[in-house]
């Protein structure tokens, strides 16, 4: 399998469920991001991950929790979620974090959560 | 801080046309990094085409060219000979080193629908 991968694609949970998403990369990528794309709102990124490393973390509430445990896999760990929490979650990996050229990043088809 | 506006919310173009989608970005980087992204009803992200800040040529790949103007800080995205499988929405985004982070930034997208 190639290119970034994401289960499950489709979850819906009540509030008080504990779910986790998982991507996966077959890139050899050194960094992953998760974000979330909610209707009518621009892409909205949630965490950067460079070498298994916590590097970013946009104000995220603390009922999402990342989790890296090697370059090739993130998870995203929700609890007690809310149902404005609903929308496209996107996983993502690249080269690395820095800039250069043809370093874009590949994401995955996305888990559409609905959170009720 | 980084910004990029898409001022067209949707976009309507006859097949076998060609289509300007616009795309406007602010940032006090001296280096930064434009990509364009498609992504369809299926929710994945595509990666379409990149131009660096230093680049003195616009980018081509294929269909799509970046009609890059540094002065006026816009990066449009021209298709060419457009396709019924175009229609997608097209994210514009860009990446730069403020502060030693390179956090990608992304518009709020273009939905662009071809017509038969």
């Amino acid at each position: 399998e190639t290119g970034v991968t994401q289960t499950p694609r489709h979850l819906v949970m009540g509030m008080t469920n504990k779910k986790s998403l998982k991507c996966e990369q077959h890139l050899g990528h050194n960094a992953m991001y998760w974000y979330k794309q909610s209707a009518k709102k621009p892409l909205e990124l949630m965490f950067v991950y460079s070498l298994e490393e916590r590097v970013e973390n946009n104000s995220v509430p603390s009922r999402f929790s990342p989790e890296c445990p090697n370059s090739s896999h993130l998870f995203l760990h929700l609890h007690t979620l809310q149902p404005e929490d609903s929308a496209l979650y996107l996983c993502a990996s690249s080269q690395d974090r820095t800039l250069s050229q043809h370093n874009e990043q590949f994401f995955g088809p996305g888990t559409r959560l609905t959170v009720l | 801080a980084q910004k990029i506006t898409q001022t067209q919310p949707g976009m309507f173009v006859q097949e076998k046309e060609a289509v300007t989608l616009d795309c406007t970005y602010d940032t006090s980087d001296q280096s930064y990094g434009l990509f364009w992204y498609k992504q369809p009803s299926s929710g994945e992200m595509i990666f379409l085409i990149y131009q660096g800040s230093y680049d003195e040529q616009n980018a081509t790949e294929g269909r799509y060219s970046l009609n890059f103007q540094k002065a006026r800080k816009s990066a449009n995205l021209v298709i060419s000979a457009s396709q019924l499988g175009d229609s997608a929405m097209y994210f514009c985004a860009m990446r730069g080193a403020s502060g030693g982070s390179y956090i990608p930034t992304f518009g709020r997208g273009t939905s662009l629908i071809v017509h038969p």
